[in-house]
C-alpha cells in the first residue's frame, strides 16, 4: 500500500530564510504523482505544487520548489524567502489510482511557523 | 470563479440527529470525493464518485452515505451522527482520472461537532 511519511511535526523559520519540509513516500507503482498542500489556520486546503514521477525536472511554483529524489523516494518542499503568511500546516500527498479508485494519500503534516 | 462550495462551514449537532453537508462544484468535474481530517491522521477518504450515479467507499465509510444524482453535487449524509464523527470535512473534485497535473480542488471545509 502507498504511504506518505512526514517526520517533522513542527518547524520554525525566520522571515526571509529558506526552509525545507521533508516528505518520503512508499509505492510500488512506476507512475505516480506527488502533491503539496498548505492549510492555513482558516482551514482550507491550498494546492501548492505537483511532481510527476516521470518529470525530469524538479517542479517549481514561485517561491515553492520540490526537491524530488526518486531513488530515495523523497519529495521535500522548499520554501524560499519565507514570509509571515507562510505560517500554516503543510501536507504532502500522493495520488493513488487503480481501475476503480482515485484518491490522495496524505501524510500527517508539518506545522510551519515563521517568526520575524 | 472555479470552485468547490461546501455548506455549512461550521455545524454543531446532537448525537443521532440526521444531517447533510452539501458540496457543489462548477468545473464540470467527473470525479468528486469526501475526506475527513483528524489531528495526527492527516486526511482520509470517506467516499468517492467517478461520475453520476457511480459512488464507492473510501477508507473510512462507516456511518456515512453519499449520493451523486447530478454531476455538480455530491452531498455527504450522516444518518445518525456520533461524537467520533466530530471532524473537519473536505469535499474535493477533479477533472478525470487522467488529469494529475493540478490534483484536486478542495472546498473550504466543514467543521462538524457532534455532542
Amino acid at each position: 500500500a502507498q504511504k506518505i511519511t512526514q517526520t517533522q511535526p513542527g518547524m520554525f523559520v525566520q522571515e526571509k530564510e529558506a526552509v525545507t519540509l521533508d516528505c518520503t513516500y512508499d509505492t510500488s507503482d512506476q507512475s505516480y504523482g506527488l502533491f503539496w498542500y498548505k492549510q492555513p489556520s482558516s482551514g482550507e486546503m491550498i494546492f501548492l505544487i505537483y511532481q510527476g514521477s516521470y518529470d525530469e525536472q524538479n517542479a517549481t511554483e514561485g517561491r515553492y520548489s520540490l526537491n524530488f529524489q526518486k531513488a530515495r523516494k523523497s519529495a521535500n518542499l522548499v520554501i524560499s524567502a519565507s514570509q509571515l503568511g507562510d505560517s500554516a500546516m503543510y501536507f504532502c500527498a500522493m495520488r493513488e489510482r487503480t481501475y476503480n479508485t482515485d484518491k490522495l494519500i496524505f501524510g500527517t503534516g508539518t506545522r510551519l511557523q515563521v517568526f520575524p | 470563479e472555479a470552485q468547490v462550495t461546501q455548506n455549512p462551514r461550521y455545524l454543531i449537532t446532537v448525537t443521532g440527529k440526521k444531517l447533510t453537508v452539501t458540496c457543489s462544484q462548477n468545473m464540470n468535474h467527473e470525479y468528486m470525493s469526501w475526506y475527513r481530517q483528524d489531528p495526527g491522521l492527516g486526511l482520509r477518504q470517506i467516499y468517492y464518485s467517478m461520475n453520476v450515479e457511480v459512488t464507492d467507499k473510501g477508507d473510512v465509510p462507516e456511518g456515512y452515505k453519499v449520493s451523486r444524482k447530478e454531476k455538480r453535487n455530491f452531498p455527504l449524509i450522516l444518518e445518525s451522527p456520533s461524537p467520533n464523527q466530530t471532524s473537519l470535512y473536505f469535499c474535493a473534485s477533479s477533472l478525470s482520472l487522467g488529469n494529475p497535473i493540478r490534483g484536486y480542488t478542495f472546498g473550504s471545509g466543514t467543521r462538524l461537532t457532534v455532542v
